[in-house]
């Protein structure tokens, strides 16, 4: 069955730390890939997107995710993060044959000052 | 206004109150969707519009009713709705059908049944 897996459901960060977030996926075809972000009371906005190439993509805000086959994931990266930043965060998968998209539960960033 | 708005930000009804809900995206797209997002739980599709031609039902009970009266305008008419229904749903937008067409989302209507 497709599915996406964001298995941390909250994570927590100092201001200035680095960033992680996971994403794991079960997909049949060559997936399309996308992490979205969803700040307080807004809707979702995308943060950058992988179709093919370069398995290293670069987005808005500083993100940045890896693409690794072999591990069926495409984790989402920053060097430091600001206040900001928290905010909750999805993970998609879709594919050319099929617009709809199968979205992760999310993850909750809480930034320590 | 830019982008996708929807109307009202917040609604609270009754199980036997009808009401709306109104989406309009300023973007020149051509698909636009409404999905239900609940805590800790994936977005789920409900319906889809292309070219105002409804291309998706997802299952979704009856109680909700999708109207897309032009490329710009969602509409979603509640009716006889259930606690459970309470959640942010949100209208979404993009270009094309297509997987890799983003999409834009508007803030989400905060739905509260009593």
């Amino acid at each position: 069955a497709q599915s996406v897996t964001q298995p941390d459901i909250h994570i927590t960060v100092s201001e200035g730390a680095s960033l992680e977030l996971r994403c794991n996926y079960s997909y049949g075809a060559t997936p399309y890939l996308f992490w979205y972000v969803q700040s307080p009371g807004q809707g979702l906005q995308l943060l950058l997107k992988y179709f093919s190439g370069d398995t290293l993509v670069q987005g808005i805000k500083g993100f940045e995710a890896e693409f690794k086959r072999s591990q069926s994931s495409f984790n989402l990266r920053k060097p430091s993060v600001h206040w900001s930043d928290a905010a909750e965060y999805f993970c998609a998968v879709g594919a050319q044959s099929n617009y709809q998209l199968i979205w992760g539960a999310g993850t909750k960033l809480i930034i320590k000052p | 206004e830019t982008g996708v708005t929807q109307t009202p930000r917040h609604l609270v009804m009754g199980m036997t109150n009808k009401k709306s809900l109104k989406c309009e995206q300023h973007l020149g797209h051509n698909a636009m969707y409404w999905y239900k997002q609940s805590a800790k739980k994936p977005l789920e599709l409900m319906f889809v519009y292309n070219f105002k031609e409804q291309t998706e039902n997802n299952s979704v009970p009856s109680r909700f009713s999708p109207e897309c009266p032009n490329s710009s305008h969602l509409f979603l008419h509640l009716h006889t709705l259930q606690p459970e229904d309470s959640a942010l749903y949100l209208c979404a937008s993009s270009l094309r059908l297509a997987a890799d067409n983003e999409q834009f989302f508007g803030p989400g209507t905060r739905l509260t049944v009593l």
